[in-house]
């Protein structure tokens, strides 16, 4: 069974840097074709891709956020980390992590709860 | 690649079938022959569901019910008959061409 978990903040500052930990078994980044991915969700709006990153080490992200974000791996801790920095209200939303898989060139086939992150003063 | 979903809100009889449209800016065929085009349905409260992959292909404990179809840059999702636990929101996305993208989503209600 496969389970993911994203850990971090639920409120940052404006301009602070947000770090995420996506935590999850079931799977390992160390087979190949596998991969993590992030997403988010303004409350109330429509889901956004963030980046991804396959067992190989290769890494895609939004071009629109690129400049800020950074995704890494630690394959022996199961775990995927996620950084943005310079945050802004706009940003306040839920962060998904998702695993995937190369087959499918990144859709995200199974889901994490989510975490809230709350950008405010 | 901009994902367009028709309608964007869908009251249904229970029972009754159920059809949402996507349509994206350019054709989701890619140079492996594939097409990339999946749905994903959100119950309220709750984080998105893989239902459908590649157009038609449903994923590990989709119901039956649930059947994708289209080429190109049009594709359907559709649901045979419509039961309480379908309410939500479904999204189309496409992952041909990085970034992924999504649709603005299309709530299914029950009338």
């Amino acid at each position: 069974q496969i389970t993911l978990k994203e850990s971090g903040p639920t409120l940052v500052k404006p301009t602070q840097t947000l770090t995420l930990t996506c935590t999850f078994s079931g799977f390992s980044l160390s087979t190949s074709g596998v991969g993590v991915g992030w997403i988010r969700q303004p409350p109330g709006k429509a889901l956004e891709w963030l980046a991804l990153i396959y067992w190989d080490d290769d890494k895609r992200y939004s071009p629109s956020l690129k400049s800020r974000l950074t995704i890494t791996k630690d394959t022996s801790k199961n775990q995927v980390v996620l950084t943005m920095t310079n945050m802004d209200p706009v940003d306040t939303a839920t962060y998904y992590c998702a695993h995937t898989a190369s087959m499918v060139r990144g859709v995200p086939l199974s889901w994490g709860q989510g975490t809230l992150v709350t950008v405010s003063s | 690649i901009v994902m367009t979903q028709t309608p964007l809100s869908s009251p249904v009889t229970l029972g009754q079938p159920a059809s949402i449209s996507c349509r994206s800016s350019q054709s989701l065929v890619h140079s492996d022959g594939n097409t990339y085009l999946s749905w994903l349905q959100q119950r309220p409260g709750q984080p998105p569901r893989l239902l459908i992959y590649k157009i038609s292909n449903r994923f590990s404990g989709v119901p039956d019910r649930f059947s994708g179809s289209g080429a190109g840059t049009d594709f359907t999702l559709k649901i045979s008959r419509v039961e309480a636990e379908d309410v939500g929101v479904y999204y189309c996305t496409q992952a041909t061409q990085f970034p992924l993208t999504f649709g603005q989503g299309t709530k299914l209600e029950i009338k």
